[in-house]
């Protein structure tokens, strides 16, 4: 069964970084590109960042280049997603997910608050 | 980037019934690369079709998918309890950027 746990989430104040990370088990996690995605309380799906399986190409949503920076490492099965310079409008769960489709990690939620 | 636009934004129905969601993008999706999912509140999204009208695995043949082109549908032929929640579309073309839509709400009459 495949199975995506992610981490890293928590409050953090404007302008400040977080490193979400990913644990994929339950597939050959070197095989697949994996893509985050997040979504706003009470707001609809936003797709976040790309990255091929091994890690040749990377996409971002075009509001979010510069700040956002995912990264992998197939020798530990996990995705990570860098955020700096974060902004109130960040607030959301951030989920990570199988590319193109599939299945999502529950998420974890990143609060950005004074 | 391909905006898509989901019909309508709530539908009221009955279990038993029939449901019809739409999903219109804003010019053709390459290679009917549209996905359905449904989320539950506090659960992430699950994945219910992909490639316009193939069901993921474990997925019930209550549901089903059509379309081509701009235009797609979900059809959830009899309702049960357990299938009222959000669905959204997705496109997913040959490469990123990928976009939703904007979500149709599901809701017991």
């Amino acid at each position: 069964e495949v199975q995506l746990v992610e981490s890293g989430g928590g409050l953090v104040k404007p302008g400040g970084s977080l490193r979400l990370s990913c644990a994929a088990s339950g597939f050959t996690f070197s095989s697949f590109s994996m893509m985050w995605l997040r979504q706003a309380p009470g707001r609809g799906l936003e797709w976040v960042s790309f990255i091929t399986s091994d890690s040749s190409h990377t996409f971002y949503a075009e509001s979010l280049k510069g700040r956002f920076t995912i990264s992998r490492d197939n020798s530990r099965n996990s995705l990570f997603l860098q955020i700096n310079s974060l902004r109130a409008e960040d607030t959301a769960v951030y989920h990570c997910a199988r590319a193109p489709v599939g299945s999502w990690g529950q998420g974890t939620m990143v609060t950005v608050s004074s | 980037e391909i905006v898509l636009t989901q019909s309508p934004g709530t539908l009221s129905l009955s279990p038993g019934e029939r449901a019809i969601l739409s999903c219109r993008a804003s010019q053709s999706v390459t290679g009917r690369y549209l996905a359905w999912y449904q989320q539950k509140p506090g659960q992430g999204p699950r994945l219910l079709i992909f490639a316009a009208s193939n069901r993921a695995t474990g997925i019930p043949d209550r549901f089903s998918g059509s379309g081509s082109g701009t235009d797609f549908t979900l059809t959830i032929s009899r309702l049960e309890p357990e299938d009222f929640a959000v669905y959204y579309c997705q496109q997913y073309g040959i490469s990123p950027p990928y976009t939703f839509g904007q979500g149709t709400r599901l809701e017991i009459k």
